[in-house]
């Protein structure tokens, strides 16, 4: 059973406009969000993160926003460049901040940024 | 900072046979450090977290006395794959977790195991 969800496998967007990928979750307990990207056979890179109590983390071109109640986070990136093209992962992990908790990923979503 | 490495980076053996895979935080000591695998278009499953001096926590299903984990001090861990069968062929990653950043999670550059 998914507890972290990508519904979306891929995603077109063209150079300079917004890309939004989207996640959803079912486990009430995390309380930590993160996404990732990831290029084929490299480990993910740490993008950005959102603690629960927030519903809005900006980093730069990275802003990923939180809906508890709709147990949904999305991820924008504005303006899309093409070395965004890779595959992203939202993960999760619960318990309180600081614990070492394993992540729980979603499938991911390939996103590419045509020109 | 944060960097992890894993070595080696690929492994092809014969089955029957043990493949161990090492996890390096670089510049920072991780107090904790995890092992993921991930099968082709899946997302990454976490096998294990693993703490220095301290016995590793399995998740649900993944066979601790196939998957052998040591974390020995604050900068290593190891991943072995005892008697390893073509099933066992994934993409392995570590991450470690530690410093400053320390709900954050780095990640290694993955292991790619194909057992033949």
């Amino acid at each position: 059973d998914q507890q972290v969800k990508q519904n979306s496998p891929s995603l077109s967007v063209q150079e300079g406009r917004i890309s939004i990928l989207n996640c959803d979750y079912t486990n009430s307990m995390f309380d930590y969000f993160l996404w990732y990207k990831k290029y084929p056979a490299e480990g993910p890179t740490f993008l950005i993160s959102i603690s629960s109590i927030k519903d809005k983390n900006e980093d730069g071109r990275f802003t990923v926003f939180l809906n508890k109640s709709a147990k949904h986070l999305s991820l924008h990136i504005v303006p899309s460049q093409p070395g965004d093209s890779a595959v992203y992962f939202c993960a999760a992990s619960g318990g309180s901040g600081g614990g070492a908790d394993g992540l729980t990923f979603g499938k991911g979503t390939h996103l590419i940024i045509q020109p | 900072g944060a960097v992890v490495s894993q070595h080696p980076s690929w492994v092809i053996c014969k089955s029957g046979t043990s493949v161990k895979i090492e996890c390096r935080s670089l510049d920072f000591q991780a107090t904790t450090m995890f092992w993921y695998r991930q099968f082709p278009k899946q997302s990454l499953m976490l096998m294990a977290t693993s703490n220095e001096g301290s016995k590793a926590t399995y998740e649900q299903g993944v066979e601790k006395d196939k998957f052998l984990i040591n974390h020995a001090s604050l900068t290593l861990s190891t991943l072995t794959v005892t008697s390893a069968h073509p099933e066992d062929s994934s993409f392995y990653i570590c991450s470690a977790q530690g410093g400053l950043s320390y709900n954050e999670q780095f990640f290694g550059p993955g292991t790619r195991l194909t057992v033949l």
